[in-house]
């Protein structure tokens, strides 16, 4: 059964970058691309960006200027840092697994972090 | 970017309506659209993918509809377990952007 696991501090100051990571158990890490979205406090989803175990990634261009998603194939997990971060990107973080097999869904999620920004 | 506009916001029916969710996409989307169910504290779950395809161990009184702009979700016979915000979201193109979401609650 394979399963999706965020960590990653709960706290972040503004101006700082945000860390967390996913891990996944019972597969691969290899067989899928994998992604980030994002949920604000009583808002809809955002998508964030994802990233192929190769290296191959792409971003959501409203946040792109300070989103990096990065993988470790050793471990079998993946990871955001998100930079600068204001009030605004206080939001649930979910990773989730992205099927492109001829079609796209988001079909597997972790249960999602909570990251608060504030001094 | 597509916007994806979803109708209505909120809804409230009883156990046994029949419900239904519009969801219209900015410009032409193909079928590539998805439905989710999230339920309060929970991650949001995949019901349908490609406009009208079941997920596997999805209840049949699940089915979408719809191809171009227009797309529709609909529940044949609310069950008090499907209470719960639905969101659609579009893969036609990049960023994959997601309806505002449709806040289902009980009568």
């Amino acid at each position: 059964q394979v399963q999706l696991q965020e960590s990653g501090p709960g706290l972040v100051k503004p101006s700082e970058t945000l860390s967390l990571a996913c891990s996944v158990s019972g597969d691969s890490i290899r067989s899928y691309y994998w992604t980030w979205i994002r949920q604000p406090p009583g808002k809809g989803l955002e998508w964030i960006g994802f990233i192929y175990y190769s290296g191959t990634t792409n971003y959501n261009p409203s946040l792109k200027s300070r989103v990096t998603i990065s993988v470790d194939t050793s471990k079998n997990q993946f990871s955001l840092n998100l930079s600068s971060v204001t009030a605004a990107d206080t939001a649930v973080y979910y990773c989730a697994r992205l099927q492109v097999a001829g079609y796209w869904s988001l079909d597997l999620w972790g249960r999602g972090t909570l990251a608060i920004v504030s001094s | 970017d597509i916007q994806m506009t979803q109708s209505p916001s909120s809804l409230s029916a009883s156990v046994g309506d029949r419900v239904t969710i519009t969801c219209q996409a900015s410009q032409g989307i193909r079928n590539y659209l998805n439905w989710y169910q999230q339920k309060p504290g929970k991650a949001p779950k995949l019901l349908i993918y490609d406009a009208s395809n079941l997920e596997t161990g999805v209840p049949s009184r699940f089915s979408g509809s719809g191809s171009g702009t227009d797309f529709t979700f609909t529940i044949s016979s609310l069950q008090p377990e499907d209470i719960a915000t639905y969101y659609c979201q579009q893969y036609d193109s990049l960023p994959l952007t997601f309806g505002q979401g449709t806040r289902l609650e009980t009568k």
